[in-house]
């Protein structure tokens, strides 16, 4: 049973950098079906996609986003991560990081599963 | 940018039927995914590919697809269904880019 798992600091300082990992156990990361993917919910709000990035290395990121955004695959470790630069406290959030099944790139693609989340606050 | 747009909320009595919408102008040509996520939990997959439920995801549970609009429909609504939903699909840049509905609160009454 795959199932993911996010680590990193629960407090980053404004204008410095938001660095998140996600390790993914019960499968491997370089399977070709999928993609892998990092979203976020701020406090009382909606899902936001962030980025996805496949085994290979290729990425595609929120337009909203794209300017300050890192995503990174380490095949050896079974690990993606996060680098969100330049951090507000509108970037304070629960961020998911999740398996993007991709049956047909840009018409049939979904997430599952989910790893559990991990709160980041940004404040001095 | 492209968006789903969803009722931000719908209520619904016990063993009543339960229908969210979710419409985007390209969603005649791509496929929708519907999550639940219940209060300080991570979502969960309900529905994929318009109509699809997964393994372990209740009978009640289903969707369909007409025009620009998709429907997620709970039939027989039980206590434990009372939750946020979201629908997510690609966006319309062709791209593989993905945009989620703004979500809607299920209250069972």
């Amino acid at each position: 049973q795959l199932q993911l798992q996010e680590s990193g600091p629960g407090l980053v300082k404004p204008s410095e950098t938001l660095s998140l990992t996600c390790t993914v156990s019960g499968g491997s990361i370089s399977s070709s079906s999928y993609y892998w993917g990092w979203i976020r919910q701020p406090p009382g709000k909606g899902l936001e996609w962030i980025g996805s990035i496949y085994y290979s290395g290729s990425t595609y990121y929120n337009p909203s986003l794209k300017s300050r955004v890192t995503i990174s695959v380490d095949t050896s470790k079974n690990q993606f991560s996060l680098k969100l630069s330049s951090v507000t406290a509108a970037d304070t959030a629960v961020y998911y990081c999740a398996r993007l099944i991709v049956v047909v790139p840009a018409v049939d693609m979904g997430f599952d599963p989910w790893g559990q989340g991990t709160l980041v606050t940004v404040s001095s | 940018s492209y968006e789903l747009t969803q009722p931000p909320s719908v209520s619904v009595s016990p063993g009543q039927t339960a229908r969210i919408t979710c419409s985007g102008d390209a969603l005649p040509k791509q496929y929708a995914y519907w999550y639940q996520q219940k209060p300080g939990q991570a979502p969960v997959l309900v529905i994929y590919k318009d109509s699809e439920r997964p393994s372990g995801i209740p009978e009640r549970f289903s969707g369909s697809s007409s025009g620009t609009t998709v429907t997620l429909t709970i039939s027989g609504v039980q206590a434990e269904d009372e939750a946020d939903y979201y629908c997510q699909s690609a966006d319309s840049s062709g791209t593989p880019h993905v945009v989620f509905g703004g979500g809607t609160k299920l209250t069972v009454l």
